[in-house]
């Protein structure tokens, strides 16, 4: 079975410059995740999305920060325009739900540097 | 505010120790508590998931335990392999938040052969 994608891996850009990431989550999961990982930290939540509802945003700097799960499937998060501090990886995890014993599976992320 | 924090940042040891990463959450109203890998460049892989009804949860040579009144975890690996590599992280899920989990900040082990 294959696992969460992720696409780039690595993107590199100027500030100010626009940026896009994309994430197919594992079949049949209807809840999808986006996190944001600074070097040396563990993972911040950015938006949750329940199909294709967000159902929980609170941390995404909406100012430039954008995502978007068109049909409950796959999901894109942009940044517009990125910022010298917006350099981590960000993460997409899947779930099939949100009861409890629930394990969210893991992408490889996308590795954003920002010059 | 939930806070998890993990000591120590880095660990190294020879191969074959047995050894114990910690972690510590400040509210003990969670519902459950997960150990995660992270290996160089990739995802996280869920190793242990401990309800907050239990003490403990086993797999193969890594044992983990929750006494959630003194908001504490630890991960016990035995017998180190160079394998176990990579860095370990502890996150929280609390009561009315959905799915979302609360990390530490992780350790970084390293077994030497």
């Amino acid at each position: 079975e294959a696992g969460v994608v992720q696409s780039p891996r690595y993107k590199i850009i100027e500030k100010k410059q626009p940026v896009a990431f994309w994430c197919n989550p594992i079949s049949g999961h209807n809840t999808l995740y986006w996190y944001l990982q600074n070097l040396g930290q563990g993972p911040e939540l950015l938006i949750r999305y329940e199909n294709e509802e967000a159902v929980d945003d609170s941390q995404l700097p909406k100012d430039r920060f954008s995502a978007e799960r068109l049909k409950g499937v796959d999901s894109t998060l942009k940044i517009q325009p990125a910022e010298l501090g917006d350099s981590a990886v960000y993460l997409c995890a899947s779930s099939l739900g949100t009861s409890l014993g629930e394990t969210q599976y893991f992408g490889p992320g996308t590795r954003l540097l920002v010059l | 505010k939930q806070e998890v924090t993990q000591i120590p940042a880095a660990l190294s040891v020879p191969e074959g120790e047995n050894l114990v990463l910690n972690c510590s959450f400040t509210d003990s109203a969670i519902y459950n508590l997960q150990w995660f890998r992270q290996d160089p460049g990739k995802g996280l892989t869920s190793l242990l998931l401990i309800q907050s009804s239990q003490r403990e949860q086993t797999s193969g040579r890594l044992n983990a335990s929750l006494d959630k009144s003194s908001g504490r975890s630890t991960l016990y690996i035995a017998a180190s392999q160079p394998g176990d590599s990579a860095t370990y992280l502890c996150a929280v899920r609390r009561p009315n938040q959905g799915g979302k989990l609360i990390f530490g900040q992780g350790t970084e082990l390293s077994v030497k052969p």
